[in-house]
């Protein structure tokens, strides 16, 4: 079955230092994996794509299918990057968007 | 561009009400989504729909209708409310299959 895995609910991390969200996924062809990102009072918006191969913001995400990973990273946190990060896998049985369960991310001054 | 727009922002249902929830895009997006969200359940999908007049089933449709009369709305409904149905719940869009979901701000509901 199709399924993505956060295994963290909340990271909490110090201004200037690096943050890695975790994403697992079970996917049984090519998957297309999104980050998806909730700041406070906002609508969630995409930040990045595997595809694009894009840094946006600072974070990069690579995808590893032997570890079936799509870890989020960004080098030097910010206080501005707390939010709410969702990992999204295009794909099921319809074709859709299945997200994991979130991360909320928490930066310290 | 408003882009996604969601009606109501909030509202209070007592159990057996009922109310429709309204979803608007003016990106002259084919597909368009309807999640909830939940405290440690991310998002699932409710309904969605592949184009106007089309609706079909995601993960969580118990308890919901939907419709796509115009291409640019979709009526998300709840017949006979339940507390379990307390939730916020999010419309989206997108170009096509696999394209950026565009969402909009959500709509907090609690029944009683």
């Amino acid at each position: 079955a199709q399924r993505v895995t956060q295994p963290e609910k909340l990271l909490s991390v110090f201004k200037g230092a690096p943050v890695e969200l975790k994403c697992n996924y079970s996917y049984s062809g090519s998957p297309e994996l999104f980050w998806y990102v909730q700041y406070s009072r906002q609508r969630l918006q995409l930040l990045l794509r595997h595809i694009s191969r894009e840094s946006i913001k600072g974070f990069t995400a690579d995808l590893n299918k032997g570890e079936t990973s799509f870890h989020l990273k960004k080098p030097f946190a910010q206080e501005e990057d707390s939010a709410m990060y969702y990992c999204a896998l295009y794909g099921g049985s319809q074709g859709n968007l299945i997200f994991g369960k979130g991360t909320k991310l928490s930066v310290k001054p | 561009n408003a882009g996604v727009t969601q009606t109501p922002k909030f509202r209070v249902l007592k159990t057996g009400q009922s109310m429709t929830l309204l979803c608007a895009q003016d990106m002259n997006h084919e597909y368009m989504y309807w999640y909830r969200q939940d405290p440690g359940m991310g998002l699932r999908l409710i309904h969605y729909s592949v184009g106007e007049g089309t609706t079909a089933k995601g993960e969580v449709p118990d308890g919901y209708n939907v419709s796509r009369l115009k291409k640019q709305n979709f009526l998300l409904g709840l017949e006979s409310a339940a507390p379990s149905q307390t939730s916020v719940y999010f419309c989206a869009s997108s170009v096509g299959r696999g394209s950026e979901q565009f969402f909009g701000p959500g709509t907090r509901l609690t029944v009683l």
